[in-house]
């Protein structure tokens, strides 16, 4: 099982929709939870943290549920400029900090 | 936020040759710098950790022969694949993280290298 999985889509929505995805993580000493954004071709983009409270940032919404292990980012209102990759990324102390990534859930954006 | 450079953007390079990839942090000291590979449409895969000052620590199944890793000052950490072969051919990323245990990392733009 890997330690950090997605959907890879891609999911294909219509511009203005409300579109939301997951990621399960296998490791439950896991503490910190982010979301990146990478288009094609470029580096990972942090997108947001995500925090035991769930967080909002403009049109985004990130959201964990420890007891399921899993985070969630839902998008409304969505833009052609977010067609791009979404990565979830995991961390944690016993891994000495480092940034165990998922695979990415390709987003796509139609007018 | 902290800038990390990376160069060259793009190689391409015949068979057996040695390709060095350079990654600096721009306005900040990095204390850690992290070297990832990534194949299309596959994350990003950690190869290894590196600290200024002392040797790299790589992930398993990455050749540490194949794959050298220099961090020579706070600001600078190098990577040179070694007699790179077409199936090196991938997305070289570099990160620079400033404080262990300090989540975020800063990302170059990556160098997309290509074995012929």
């Amino acid at each position: 099982r890997k330690e950090v999985e997605q959907d890879p889509g891609p999911f294909n929505v219509p511009e203005g929709a409300t579109v939301a995805f997951n990621c399960t993580y296998s490791n439950s000493a896991s503490q910190s939870f982010f979301w990146y954004r990478q288009d094609c071709r470029k580096e990972p983009k942090l997108l947001m943290s995500v925090y035991s409270s769930g967080n909002e940032d403009g049109r985004f919404t990130a959201q964990l549920n420890r007891a399921s292990q899993y985070i969630s980012l839902l998008i409304r209102d969505s833009k052609l400029s977010d067609s791009a990759t979404y990565l979830c990324v995991v961390n944690s102390m016993d891994s000495n900090y480092q940034l165990i990534w998922g695979a990415g859930t390709k987003l796509i954006i139609k007018p | 936020g902290a800038v990390v450079s990376q160069h060259p953007s793009w190689v391409i390079c015949k068979s057996g040759t040695s390709v060095k990839i350079e990654c600096r942090s721009l306005d900040f000291q990095a204390t850690t710098m992290f070297w990832y590979r990534q194949f299309p449409k596959q994350s990003l895969m950690l190869m290894a950790t590196s600290n200024e000052g002392s040797k790299a620590t790589y992930e398993q199944g990455v050749e540490k022969d194949k794959f050298l890793i220099n961090h020579a000052s706070l600001t600078l950490s190098t990577l040179t694949v070694t007699s790179a072969h077409p199936e090196d051919s991938s997305f070289y990323i570099c990160s620079a993280r400033v404080l262990k245990g300090y989540n975020e990392q800063f990302f170059g733009p990556g160098t997309r290298l290509t074995v012929l």
